[in-house]
């Protein structure tokens, strides 16, 4: 079993839907963050985590949210999602090392 | 806002040849990262380097951090078609401990 797991894998919505993505994780680490990948623009952070107390803005947060339910649970939201927030999402997680843990990602297509 | 720039963007390259690519910043990190991701699935670490000057190998992969901090690379002898994939560098430092910069990665395509 994988110890970071995004549910769904593949989402297509219309524009003006409210989307969640969920993550879980099994590694017992505190931190958890939400990226976006996009062709061509690496890895962006959405939102991130250092406990289930703490919620921290990323670079590229307007149009998401993030709830962090428990320390193994962190979901995006997206309360209406548009065109441009078409992307592969990820979630990661990290420990001391300072080593991430990714999902294996969910592709969001808003039409 | 730390930058990292990757280069090349892409790469093409047949079985057997040789490869670097580059990760550079006008910053100075405390840690640096080489990810690689191939389709459909997340980034996976290759190494961390923590020390200026740093050199570490991992089988035909040889990964250096520079003296400053700054840049680093990452260099591929005899590539295969197994080495094909997306190469991301991350950088952390000291004022975002727990938070780091991705570069824009590179595309390695090797053909057999």
């Amino acid at each position: 079993d994988a110890d970071v797991t995004q549910t769904p894998r593949n989402r297509i919505t219309k524009t003006g839907k409210r989307i969640m993505l969920e993550c879980s994780q099994t590694k017992g680490h505190d931190r958890m963050y939400w990226y976006r990948q996009d062709p061509g623009l690496g890895l962006r952070l959405i939102y991130y985590s250092f406990d289930v107390k703490d919620i921290n803005k990323g670079e590229i947060s307007d149009g998401y949210s993030v709830s962090r339910q428990a320390q193994a649970k962190f979901s995006l939201s997206l309360e209406s999602a548009i065109p441009n927030q078409t992307a592969l999402y990820f979630c990661a997680t990290t420990g001391d090392t300072g080593e991430l843990f990714f999902g294996e990602g969910s592709r969001l297509t808003v039409l | 806002t730390q930058l990292l720039e990757q280069s090349p963007q892409f790469l093409s390259i047949q079985e057997g040849e040789n490869l670097t690519v580059y990760c550079n910043s006008s910053s100075v990190f405390s840690s640096l990262q080489w990810y690689r991701q191939e389709p459909g699935e997340g980034p996976v670490l290759l190494v961390t380097v923590v020390t200026g000057g740093e050199v570490k190998k991992l089988k035909r992969l040889t990964f250096q951090f520079g003296d400053a901090r700054k840049d680093s690379s990452l260099h591929i002898t005899a590539a295969q078609p197994g080495d094909t994939g997306l190469y991301l560098c991350a950088g952390e430092d000291n004022t975002n401990a727990g938070k780091s910069t991705f570069g824009d990665g590179t595309t390695l395509t090797v053909k057999p």
